[in-house]
């Protein structure tokens, strides 16, 4: 069973649209996270949500919108992508907030056009 | 800034031989974790030492840190293809509710 499942795998779109992807955790924990991955493979946190409440929002373009329907999903919304906006999209989770072992999915690989 | 940053940027090593890996980090931290990365996919968590550990070990894994340095170092014994990989160190700072990534190490092991 996949921990941390995340949808789609790759998304290449153009330039101006919009795009969401989804995260899943079935681990049962209470915090989850967006990080952006850039081609030199810098890990970045965007957000991070504890129980549904975001604590983090690391100075990210309001283009980015994060939703927490419920503590097992974190879906990240992005509007009118810009060519910068292509990295590769890692969701976390973990049990014990920040501090303690991070949980990664797949990665979604954005490519903007 | 970059908290943490690794060193070297890139490793190769024959099978067989121990890898060493160094991360160094600016400020006061509770804990330091080590991550690995394969090509094409997310993390995987290694292991945690806390500011109060010197040193933790993990089957081949050894980690060590030196908080009057600043510095932990990941230690991987009697390499194998499989640990071909990208490996990363994160603090966490207190106050900040967050993990700060280094900047990672390739380690490529040839067979």
């Amino acid at each position: 069973d996949t921990a941390v499942s995340q949808t789609p795998k790759y998304l290449v779109t153009q330039m101006g649209n919009d795009k969401s992807i989804k995260c899943e955790q079935n681990l049962g924990h209470d915090t989850m996270y967006w990080y952006k991955q850039d081609s030199k493979k810098f890990l970045k946190i965007m957000f991070s949500y504890n129980n549904k409440e975001l604590i983090i929002n690391e100075t990210v373009p309001n283009r980015f919108s994060p939703k927490s329907p419920d503590k097992a999903h974190l879906n990240l919304h992005i509007n009118s992508l810009e060519l910068g906006d292509s990295a590769v999209y890692f969701c976390a989770s973990s049990q014990k907030g920040f501090r303690g072992t991070q949980y990664f999915g797949p990665g979604t690989r954005l490519l903007v056009l | 800034s970059q908290q943490g940053e690794e060193d070297p940027q890139a490793l190769s090593i024959q099978e067989g031989e121990n890898a060493t890996m160094n991360c160094s980090y600016k400020t006061s931290i509770n804990n330091l974790q080590w991550y690995r990365q394969n090509s094409g996919r997310g993390l995987v968590h290694l292991i945690l030492i806390r500011s109060n550990e010197r040193e933790k070990h993990s089957g081949r894994l050894r980690v060590t840190l030196d908080t009057s340095k600043k510095s932990s170092s990941l230690l991987i014994t009697a390499s194998r293809a499989a640990d071909t990989a990208s490996y990363f160190c994160a603090t966490d700072q207190g106050g900040n509710e967050k993990l700060t990534f280094g900047t990672g190490t390739r380690l490529t092991i040839i067979p």
